[in-house]
C-alpha cells in the first residue's frame, strides 16, 4: 500500500516549457487535490477533483490545468512555465464524509523554473 | 470565504515542557472540521489531530490535544512533554464540507524544541 505517490520528485524547467506532474493514490479515494507551497507559507489549493472525470478550480488556478481520467490518478499540467511557478507541489487525496477523514499527502515535487 | 490565522511565526520550547500553538479561524459555515498537520524538515505532511465543529469534547491524540473554543473561533494545538523530534513546521487547516472538502491552511508556526 503506497498511499499517495508523486512523479517526479524534482524538476527544473526553463521559462516557457511545459510539463505534467502525476499523482497516484491506491486508497480508492474519491477526492484528490493539488496544492502549492511557497517558502515560508502554507499550502494553497490549485485545483481539485471530487470524482473521476470532474475537476474544479481552487484558490490559485491560473497557469495550471488538471485532468482526472482515472479515479486513482490526478494530473497537473503547466503549459508554459513561469518563474512564479517555482514552488513545492503537493498532491493529496481523501474520502468524502463528515468525520475526521484527513487528507493524505504525497511527498511533494520540487519545481524550479529558471 | 474561509480563513485560518496562525499568529506565531516561530516558537521555542524546552524539551519535556508543554507548548501551545495558536490558531484562529473564520467561516460562516456551521459545519466544519479543523486539522493540524506537522511538516518536518524532510517536507512531508503528517496528520496530527482533527476536531469537528459539533464535537463537544476536545480532541486528543497521544501527546497532542486540541483546545477548541468555538465561541472564540480558536483551535489551539497543545503538545505535552515536547521532544526534540517535535521540531517542525505546524499547520492549522479548516475543511468546509461544501466545496469538495477542500482544506484552507494557515501560514504555519515553526516550532523549535531545545535540549
Amino acid at each position: 500500500n503506497a498511499g499517495v505517490t508523486q512523479t517526479p520528485k524534482f524538476r527544473v524547467l526553463k521559462t516557457g516549457q511545459s510539463m505534467t506532474l502525476l499523482c497516484a493514490q491506491d486508497m480508492n479515494h474519491e477526492y484528490m487535490y493539488w496544492y502549492r507551497q511557497d517558502p515560508g507559507m502554507g499550502l494553497r489549493l490549485i485545483h481539485y477533483s471530487v470524482g473521476e472525470g470532474t475537476t474544479a478550480k481552487g484558490e490559485v488556478p491560473d497557469g495550471y490545468n488538471v485532468s482526472r481520467l482515472k479515479k486513482q490518478n490526478f494530473l497537473l499540467g503547466l503549459e508554459s512555465a513561469a518563474p512564479s511557478q517555482t514552488s513545492v507541489y503537493f498532491c493529496a487525496s481523501s474520502s468524502p464524509g463528515t468525520g475526521g477523514n484527513e487528507q493524505y499527502f504525497g511527498p511533494g515535487t520540487r519545481l524550479t523554473v529558471t | 470565504a474561509q480563513k485560518i490565522t496562525q499568529t506565531q511565526p516561530g516558537m521555542f520550547v524546552q524539551e519535556k515542557e508543554a507548548v501551545t500553538l495558536d490558531c484562529t479561524y473564520d467561516t460562516s459555515d456551521q459545519s466544519y472540521g479543523l486539522f493540524w498537520y506537522k511538516q518536518p524538515s524532510s517536507g512531508e505532511m503528517i496528520f496530527l489531530i482533527y476536531q469537528g465543529s459539533y464535537d463537544e469534547q476536545n480532541a486528543t491524540e497521544g501527546r497532542y490535544s486540541l483546545n477548541f473554543q468555538k465561541a472564540r473561533k480558536s483551535a489551539n494545538l497543545v503538545i505535552s512533554a515536547s521532544q526534540l523530534g517535535d521540531s517542525a513546521m505546524y499547520f492549522c487547516a479548516m475543511r468546509v464540507l461544501t466545496s469538495g472538502s477542500r482544506l484552507t491552511f494557515g501560514e504555519g508556526t515553526q516550532l523549535t524544541v531545545n535540549p
